[in-house]
């Protein structure tokens, strides 16, 4: 399969600060991508995903950036708050598969 | 409500026991997957299934089986051929066009 990693394994931000959570995929051709939260002894849960044919996409307080050039998808998340703290993963889908990069752990302090 | 629920939330087996994981959906979706994570790594792909009936290996199906013979649900057998069952076992469905899949709460399975 291809994989899918991610730049930096944990984050930490202050409280009310932005967040920008990076990945890189290898698959040329994968024409969806989606990033999930999971939080601590949960499932995965969907946050924003967003199609090839466009480069940015936002959501309440999340916006995704797609590069095609560079193969890379970002995550911002305005105004971080406490209950953002979870690991965040990008994914990609291939045909009927996704895959899944190992996750950045993101920390937000009071 | 719609969703996908696994059971149960944790397991625990002796070595050398089979024991089968339950993923049962009501959203409709016709692909189901079974994912492997493991601390601080991401999620592997165990087997996935397109349709009723039919089902295919994903990259660490070693030691496992899955069978799906009704539409919403997808159950996961970890055999003792499995070295290294204990993990935290993901179930998830899918729409088949471009869109996301949604997780369950997953099943921690402890071998003893």
């Amino acid at each position: 399969g291809e994989s899918v990693g991610l730049h930096l394994p944990t984050l930490s931000v202050q409280e009310g600060d932005n967040s920008i959570i990076n990945c890189a995929y290898s698959n040329s051709a994968s024409d969806y991508f989606i990033w999930y939260k999971q939080e601590s002894g949960k499932g995965p849960q969907f946050i924003i995903d967003i199609r090839s044919n466009m480069d940015k996409r936002q959501g309440q307080r999340v916006t995704v950036l797609l590069n095609k050039t560079v193969k890379h998808l970002s995550l911002q998340i305005a105004a971080t708050q406490p209950g953002d703290s979870a690991v965040y993963f990008c994914a990609e889908k291939e045909g009927n598969q996704f895959y899944f990069g190992t996750g950045t752990s993101l920390t937000v302090i009071p | 409500d719609g969703g996908i629920t696994q059971s149960p939330k944790y397991l625990f087996r002796k070595e050398g026991q089979n024991v089968t994981l339950s993923c049962e959906q009501n959203l409709n979706h016709d692909a189901m997957y079974w994912y492997r994570q493991d601390p601080g790594q991401g999620l592997r792909l165990i087997y996935y299934s397109q349709i009723v009936n039919d089902f295919q290996k994903g990259d660490i199906a070693e030691g496992y089986s899955v069978s799906r013979e009704k539409k919403e649900s997808f159950p996961l057998t970890v055999t003792s051929a499995q070295k290294n069952p204990t993990a935290f076992y993901l179930c998830a469905s899918s729409m088949l066009v471009n869109t996301e899949a949604f997780f369950g709460q997953g099943t921690r399975l402890t071998v003893v």
